[in-house]
């Protein structure tokens, strides 16, 4: 069965520091794996994605993630926060379902900066 | 090339009443997927349409329903509504819906039912 689990509902990290957002996920077949971000009352927005090829994955805004079989995760990671990152991210699996694509949501992280 | 858009941004409606919302794919788009949003059941997928057909369907009861129209624009719609119906209702558009595809989502329609 398919599913994702992020670690923490919140991180709070200060100005400058890295980032660490934690996704666990399960998957019957090879899934493809997103992050996306959510600012307050705005849609979401792609930061990167895995989908088979480079394990680690590098996205907008100088966020990356590595994918880890073994150990079934998909880690975001950003060296230096800024407060411009405080936001909802959400880690997303997508697999092929009998008939379409099936999407699963994690239930989000909230990120908190601190000056 | 223009975004996702969603129409109406806000709606305030009452108990039993039904509402419709729309959303406009990305240019050449053909895949529009429906998402509810809520505070205590996060990012719930409602339903995909590809080439007018719904094509998957979340675990959401009848009264939600939704069509895609030849232009790929897709409306959403919910009757006899109930306060737990309260939400942000986002659409997201991709080319064809295949999982490697990454969505593109609007900034969806509020929905406060009163």
């Amino acid at each position: 069965a398919q599913s994702v689990t992020q670690l923490d509902s919140h991180v709070s990290v200060s100005e400058g520091t890295p980032v660490l957002l934690r996704c666990n996920y399960s998957s019957s077949y090879s899934p493809s794996l997103f992050w996306y971000v959510q600012h307050p009352n705005k849609g979401l927005q792609l930061l990167l994605k895995y989908t088979s090829a480079a394990t680690l994955v590098k996205g907008i805004n100088g966020f990356e993630a590595e994918f880890k079989k073994s150990e079934t995760s998909f880690h975001l990671t950003k060296p230096s926060a800024h407060m411009s990152d405080a936001a909802e991210y959400f880690c997303v699996v997508s697999e092929l379902g009998s008939s379409a694509s099936k999407i699963i949501f994690g239930s989000g992280t909230r990120l908190s900066i601190r000056p | 090339k223009a975004g996702v858009t969603q129409t109406p941004r806000y709606l305030i409606k009452t108990r039993g009443q039904q509402v419709t919302l729309s959303c406009s794919p990305i240019s050449g788009h053909r895949s529009v997927s429906w998402y509810q949003q809520t505070p205590g059941q996060g990012l719930q997928f409602l339903f995909e349409y590809f080439s007018e057909t719904q094509r998957n369907k979340g675990n959401f009861p009848g009264r939600f329903s939704g069509r895609q129209f030849s232009n790929s624009r897709s409306e959403m719609n919910v009757s006899t509504l109930e306060l737990g119906d309260s939400a942000l209702y986002l659409c997201a558009s991709s080319l064809t819906g295949r999982p490697q595809e990454t969505q593109y989502f609007g900034p969806g329609t509020r929905l406060l039912v009163l």
